[in-house]
Order: C-alpha cells, then structure tokens, then sequence
C-alpha cells in the first residue's frame, strides 16, 4: 500500500514571502517516484517536478525548490519570494511498485498569496 | 496547439442520463488515464490505458466505462448518471508505461442534477 499526506490543508502568507509546503510518504517498495503539481484556480493540474527514489538530490528551479529526505520519507516544496500567481492548490503524489503504477495523490495544500 | 484536451469543458445534466467524456492527446504517447477529482480536491485514478490495452481498472461502478479506439485517444462513457458521479475528471497521458510524468488535460467538470 502507498500513501501521501500533506498535513497541511491551507497556508496563507504575505506576498515575497518564503513558504514550504509538507508532503510525506509511505511505500514498501525500493523504488518510487515523487511528484508536484499544481492546480491554479483555473483547474487545470500543472507538472512541477519529478523525483525518482534513488536521487535525494534537492533541485532548484527558478524560485521553486525541494527537498527529498528518504530518512524522514518527506519532500517537501519551497516557494521563495512567493507571489500572487503562486496561489494554488499544490499536490504530491507517489507512485511505486511498477506492476501497479497508480499515481496516489495526497490531499493538497491549498496556497494563498496575499498581495 | 494543447497538449492533452478534453471535451466537453463542462457537462451539466439530469439523473439517469448517459454521457460521454471525450480525451485526446497529440504527445505521441503511449499510456493514458482517467482520474476523478471530487469536491474536496481529492483525486482518484480510475482507468489507464497502454496502446489501447487497459491496464489499471480501479473499483469503480460499471456504470463507467472507458474507450480506447486508438491510443491518441481514451473516452470515458458514463451509463444512468447519479448525483455522486458530480465531479471533475481529468485525462492524463504519460510517454509510456512507467514513465509516470502524467500530462493531464484541462478537466471536464460534470454536474449531476
């Protein structure tokens, strides 16, 4: 079995502020791949980034950056400088076993920038 | 030129009805999905499809059934809608199977009245 919980529900925070969003994972299985999307109030779900379990690597990209730490099962997402095209609703999700290959989502945060 | 699209962007319509859902794709790949996103966000696969094959069937009601005429496209066909089946669906494509960089379209939200 495979979960994702992202605890935190709603983050609001002032606009140029740094915020993290929390996403922790459980699976048996060795090999796993871990994602972000987002979800702007348009609806549509946005590709951030994938990560494959054997590349705890952090990665940056622009203003946009995660941590994936295998020893606390986290990977979490860093928004610096936030702005108000940051507000979302933001998703990690897992998947592992390549027999199985169902993408688990975890509930989402849902990100407010306040201009 | 939109990479995974879906029609129609929103469906409204009564208890009992049957619709369709259509999907399609021009990235070339191979492996396509079904999620439901329900009210509270959460979101569920239901179906995948490689080259046509179905490979994932999650434990939805068989009133749901998805086609795949080519792998460019996955339909989703819903038989005597009920209110729970409100809710937004979104195709999704990946390059191949085991690739799992999901693409998703736009979503259609469907109401149930």
């Amino acid at each position: 079995a495979q979960k994702v919980t992202q605890a935190q529900t709603e983050i609001s925070v002032v606009e140029k502020e740094d915020v993290t969003l929390d996403c922790v994972y459980e699976t048996r299985d060795t090999t796993y791949y871990l994602f972000w999307y987002k979800q702007p109030p348009s609806g549509e779900l946005v590709f951030l980034i994938r990560r494959n379990s054997f590349d705890e690597q952090n990665e940056i990209s622009g203003r946009y950056s995660w941590n994936f730490q295998k020893s606390t099962s986290s990977f979490n997402f860093t928004i610096t400088a936030s702005q108000v095209v940051d507000s979302a609703v933001y998703f990690c999700a897992l998947v592992s076993n390549f027999g199985n290959e169902k993408l688990t989502f975890g509930t989402g945060t849902r990100l407010t920038i306040i201009p | 030129d939109t990479a995974v699209s879906q029609t129609p962007k929103y469906l409204v319509t009564q208890m009992g009805n049957d619709k369709s859902i259509k999907c399609e794709q021009n990235l070339g790949h191979d492996t396509m999905y079904w999620y439901k996103q329900d009210s509270k966000k959460f979101l569920k696969i239901m179906f995948s499809y490689n080259n046509k094959e179905l490979i994932i069937n999650e434990t939805v009601p068989n009133r749901f059934s998805p086609k795949s005429p080519d792998k460019a496209h996955l339909n989703l066909h819903i038989n005597s809608l009920e209110l729970g089946d409100s809710a937004v669906y979104f195709c999704a494509s990946s390059p191949f199977r085991g690739s799992y960089e999901q693409y998703f379209g736009p979503g259609t939200r469907l109401t149930v009245t």
